[in-house]
């Protein structure tokens, strides 16, 4: 069965103390992976997305990559308005498949 | 222009009951999909609408039921409200097949009690 497995669950980081995200997933036929940021009580925002091994997009601080397994969501210098919960999410023909989140929280 | 926009924001039903949920697409878009949240979990795959018709359904009961109108907008029905249905419901939407980034609503919170 296709899975997308998200680590940690949790993360707490200091004000400037970087970091890495990972998301594993197994699918039969990948079209796209996700990253996006959700707020509490608010629906997920787009951040990346990335289609093949060897990829990275960057957006202010965060930097993501794709291998043909799994995508690592690094968090350079970040700022307490860095935290939220951040998704995963494989696109398996049609059907978006999303991960639990890894809850960031940056204390300042 | 505004984005993904969800009605109601808040709903209380009881058990048993019936509830539909309406979802107006980003402007230029065209696919919507469905998707329930619980506390502390991702989002999971309800169903997804496109041309008015359910393309792709996820692992729901039946008393999970959709509509999409010809502009775009759409609805989901639940019936036979369950105190698991308790979630946020979050409405996406995107253009035709493309695998870009959907654009999520805010979400409609159902309490059942």
């Amino acid at each position: 069965e296709d899975q997308v497995t998200q680590s940690p669950e949790a993360l707490r980081l200091q004000e400037g103390e970087s970091s890495s995200l990972n998301c594993s997933y197994t699918v039969s036929g990948l079209r796209g992976l996700f990253w996006y940021r959700q707020d509490p009580g608010k629906g997920p925002e787009f951040l990346f997305t990335l289609y093949s091994a060897g990829e990275e997009k960057e957006k202010e601080r965060l930097k993501a990559t794709l291998t043909k397994k799994e995508s690592f969501l690094h968090i350079t210098a970040p700022k307490p308005e860095d935290s939220a919960t951040y998704l995963c999410a494989v696109l398996d023909n049609n059907d978006m498949r999303f991960g639990a989140g890894t809850r960031l929280t940056v204390k300042p | 222009d505004a984005g993904v926009t969800q009605s109601p924001t808040h709903l209380i039903k009881t058990r048993g009951q019936q509830v539909t949920l309406r979802c107006s697409p980003k402007s230029g878009h065209d696919t919507v999909s469905w998707y329930q949240q619980a506390l502390g979990q991702g989002p999971q795959f309800i169903f997804q609408y496109y041309e008015e018709e359910e393309r792709q359904r996820g692992n729901f009961p039946d008393r999970f039921s959709g509509h999409q109108f010809p502009n775009y907008s759409s609805e989901l029905n639940v019936n036979a409200l369950l105190l698991g249905d308790s979630a946020l419901y979050l409405c996406a939407s995107s253009f035709g097949t493309s695998p870009r980034g959907y654009t999520f609503g805010s979400g409609t919170r159902l309490t059942v009690v």
